[in-house]
């Protein structure tokens, strides 16, 4: 059974780093892409990039490029996103979710809450 | 490419027929459309992709439809788990986009 199983929700203080996580298992974690797509409250869904793990290479959404880093550990079949200065607007719901080359997205993680104060 | 999605907000009652458009400001190439049904505090769920193919597990009260710009989302003899926000994804060619959602409420 596929599973993408996310990190914890996060309170963080503005100026803060974080990293958090999404964990895949029941399928080859090296050949499909893992994309991260942000919530903000009361708000739709955003993509922000994705990053193929079999090669590490990352793509990132112009609104996101230089605002966040998008990394994978094959090793560990797990995705990273981070950020290393937090903003109060960084506040939202993270989703994780798979898709394969050129496909849509087929699974999604449960989503890691992000709350960061000023 | 911007997805545009009306209406914004969907009231009907159960047994009705919901229809949700996706615009796009450019052509989807491949026709490479996706829709998903996304509740508060799940994941969202796909519900069909390439503009008009069902997903695994969906009934058939969800069909779509449309082609280079313009797609629909159709959701026939509506129950009330169908109250969820409703998103139009365009995949295949990076950045991604979703339309801005439609909330769907069941009266």
């Amino acid at each position: 059974e596929v599973q993408l199983v996310q990190s914890g929700a996060e309170v963080k203080k503005s100026g803060e780093s974080l990293k958090i996580s999404c964990k895949g298992s029941g399928y080859i974690f090296s050949k499909y892409w893992i994309g991260w797509v942000r919530q903000m409250p009361g708000k739709g869904l955003e993509w922000m990039g994705n990053i193929y793990p079999g090669d590490s290479g990352a793509r990132y959404s112009p609104s996101f490029q230089g605002q966040v880093t998008i990394s994978a550990d094959k090793s560990t079949s797990t995705a990273y996103v981070q950020w290393s200065s937090l903003k109060a607007s960084d506040t939202a719901m993270y989703y994780c979710a798979r898709r394969y080359t050129a496909s849509k997205i087929d699974y999604w993680g449960q989503g890691t809450l992000v709350t960061v104060s000023s | 490419i911007v997805l545009t999605q009306s209406p914004g907000t969907l009231s009907l009652s159960p047994g009705e027929r919901a229809t949700i458009s996706c615009r796009a400001s450019q052509t989807v190439n491949n026709d490479y459309l996706a829709w998903y049904q996304h509740k508060a505090g799940q994941a969202p769920r796909l519900l069909i992709y390439a503009a008009a193919s069902r997903a695994a597990g969906i009934p058939d009260r969800f069909s779509a439809s449309g082609s280079g710009t313009g797609f629909t989302l159709t959701i026939s003899r509506l129950v009330p788990e169908d109250s969820a926000v409703y998103y139009c994804h365009r995949y295949g060619g990076t950045p991604f986009t979703f339309g801005q959602g439609t909330k769907l409420e069941i009266k």
